[in-house]
């Protein structure tokens, strides 16, 4: 199974903040990396996929990139509605696995 | 617009079954791969089972093997998650989500879940 190390497990930041995650994976996953916003008692959202594409109607403040095995997820400016927790997914092979995440809160 | 609901969450004794269903709509269901995603609770995201679009190919996560059942039905836009034996560990939130391919990539919408707690 690949292994999703999310990085740090939580941070605390003020709006206006640019905020950066890093997951990295237990082996090349190329660029087979998508990334989850979950809010409390909420669903997950896509956010990007393969991991620097913006989902549709993202707003364009969130970023990604990387390949192989390490990616950041960046956040260029901290809004009120992005406090929340943050995960990456792999699909490079089954079982597909999430990394831990990473809990955004208000400083 | 797409829209999964799951049902079928409750509370269940250990060693006992529950299966759960997600219905679908707004797409073409049977162009897409769906996959079931659990949350224990305080805890992360855990995925569980993909079924292909077509249902011919299935993979389970390990901690589940031999217990539960991915199975759809792409006439009534179903899939559902038949879960045996069931364990303390079981208890969580259950997500349906839809994947983007036939296959498995990223799952772009999820259903608002369902609650399992497996409980004396």
């Amino acid at each position: 199974d690949i292994q999703m190390t999310q990085s740090p497990s939580s941070l605390s930041a003020s709006v206006g903040d640019r905020v950066t995650l890093t997951c990295r994976a237990g082996q090349s996953i190329s660029s087979y990396l998508h990334w989850y916003q979950q809010k409390p008692g909420k669903a997950p959202k896509l956010l990007i996929y393969d991991a620097s594409t913006l989902q549709s109607g993202v707003p364009s403040r969130f970023s990604g990139s990387g390949s192989g095995t390490d990616f950041t997820l960046t956040i260029s400016s901290l809004q009120p509605e992005d406090f929340a927790t943050y995960y990456c997914q792999q699909s490079y092979n089954t079982p597909v696995t999430f990394g831990g995440g990473t809990k955004v809160e208000v400083k | 617009q797409v829209q999964l609901v799951e049902s079928g969450g409750g509370v269940v004794q250990p060693g006992r079954s529950l299966r759960l269903s997600c219905a679908a709509s707004g797409f073409t269901y049977s162009s897409h791969a769906m996959h079931w995603v659990r949350q224990a609770p305080g805890s992360g995201l855990e995925w569980v089972a993909v079924i292909s679009y077509d249902g011919s190919t299935i993979y389970y996560t390990d901690s589940v093997k031999g217990r539960i059942t991915i199975s759809r039905d792409n006439f009534k836009n179903t899939v559902d998650l038949q879960m045996t034996s069931l364990r303390a560990e079981d208890t969580a939130v259950y997500y349906c989500a839809r994947d983007y391919s036939r296959y498995y990539d990223r799952l772009d919408f999820w259903g608002q879940g369902t609650l399992v707690s497996v409980s004396s």
